[in-house]
C-alpha cells in the first residue's frame, strides 16, 4: 500500500503529556498538510509543509502545537502539555500538485 | 477568510433515491475543489474540480462546478446503503497550501 501513513492510529495519554504523531506521505509528494478533526465537524486545517519548509503554520491553535518535517519526507506534530480539549482525529494528507489531496487514517487522540 | 458552506446538514433517503448534495464557497483566488467520502475514519478523495461545466463521473456518482455562481454539487444515482457515510467538500487557494473544508453533509441511505 502506497498511501499515506499515520502512526499511532490511537493514542490514550494523561493531561499534561507530552505526544507526538507521525505521518509518512505518498511517496513523491513535497505537499503535506495536518488537520484537526472534532466529532461533527469539517477537517480543520493546522499546518502545511512544501518539501522541509513549514510555509504555513499560522493556524497551528496555540504553541503548545509544533510539526516538523526535516528532511521533507516524513512529518510528526507534537502536542506538549495535553489539554482534555486536544482530544480529535489528527488527519496528515499529502499532494504532488496541490490541486488534490489524499488523506491517512488519522490518529485519534483521547486525554483523560 | 477562505469559507465553506455545504446544504444540507443532513439527509435520509431510502435506497434508490437520488440526492444532491451542495457546496458554497468563498476563497481568494480559487485552485480546485474537491469531494471526499467520510465513513468513521480520514476522507477518501472522490472528485477534483478545476473548471466550469465539466461533470465529473464515477459510477453513480457526479459532481460539477460553477465557478461563476461559487458553488458545487454531488450528485449520487441509485442511493445504496453502503452510500452512507459524510460527504465533505474543499477548496484548495491558489498557492495550494490550504485546502478549506466545509462542515459536511451526513447522508444516511435507509433499505
Amino acid at each position: 500500500d502506497t498511501g499515506v501513513s499515520q502512526n499511532p492510529r490511537h493514542k490514550i495519554t494523561k493531561r499534561g503529556q507530552n505526544v507526538t504523531f507521525r505521518c509518512d506521505p505518498i511517496s513523491e509528494h513535497n505537499r503535506l498538510y495536518w488537520y484537526r478533526q472534532t466529532l461533527g465537524q469539517g477537517p480543520e486545517f493546522l499546518t502545511y509543509f512544501q518539501n522541509e519548509a513549514q510555509l504555513e503554520k499560522s493556524r497551528l491553535l496555540s504553541d503548545r502545537f509544533s510539526a516538523e518535517r526535516p528532511k521533507g519526507s516524513f512529518s510528526t506534530l507534537e502536542i506538549q502539555r495535553t489539554e482534555q480539549g486536544d482530544s480529535a482525529m489528527y488527519l496528515c494528507a499529502s499532494s504532488r500538485t496541490g490541486f488534490e489531496a489524499f488523506f491517512g487514517q488519522g490518529t485519534r487522540l483521547t486525554v483523560v | 477568510e477562505d469559507k465553506v458552506v455545504q446544504s444540507p446538514l443532513s439527509l435520509v433517503v431510502h435506497e434508490g433515491d437520488t440526492v444532491t448534495l451542495n457546496c458554497s464557497y468563498e476563497v481568494t483566488n480559487f485552485r480546485s475543489l474537491l469531494w471526499y467520502k467520510q465513513e468513521k475514519k480520514a476522507p477518501t478523495f472522490l472528485f477534483m474540480l478545476t473548471s466550469s461545466g465539466i461533470e465529473k463521473k464515477s459510477g453513480r456518482l457526479s459532481s460539477i462546478l460553477d465557478k461563476k455562481e461559487l458553488f458545487s454539487i454531488l450528485n449520487i444515482t441509485a442511493t445504496q446503503t453502503g452510500d452512507s457515510a459524510i460527504y465533505l467538500c474543499a477548496v484548495f487557494n491558489n498557492a495550494g497550501n490550504m485546502l478549506t473544508f466545509g462542515g459536511g453533509t451526513r447522508l444516511m441511505v435507509k433499505p
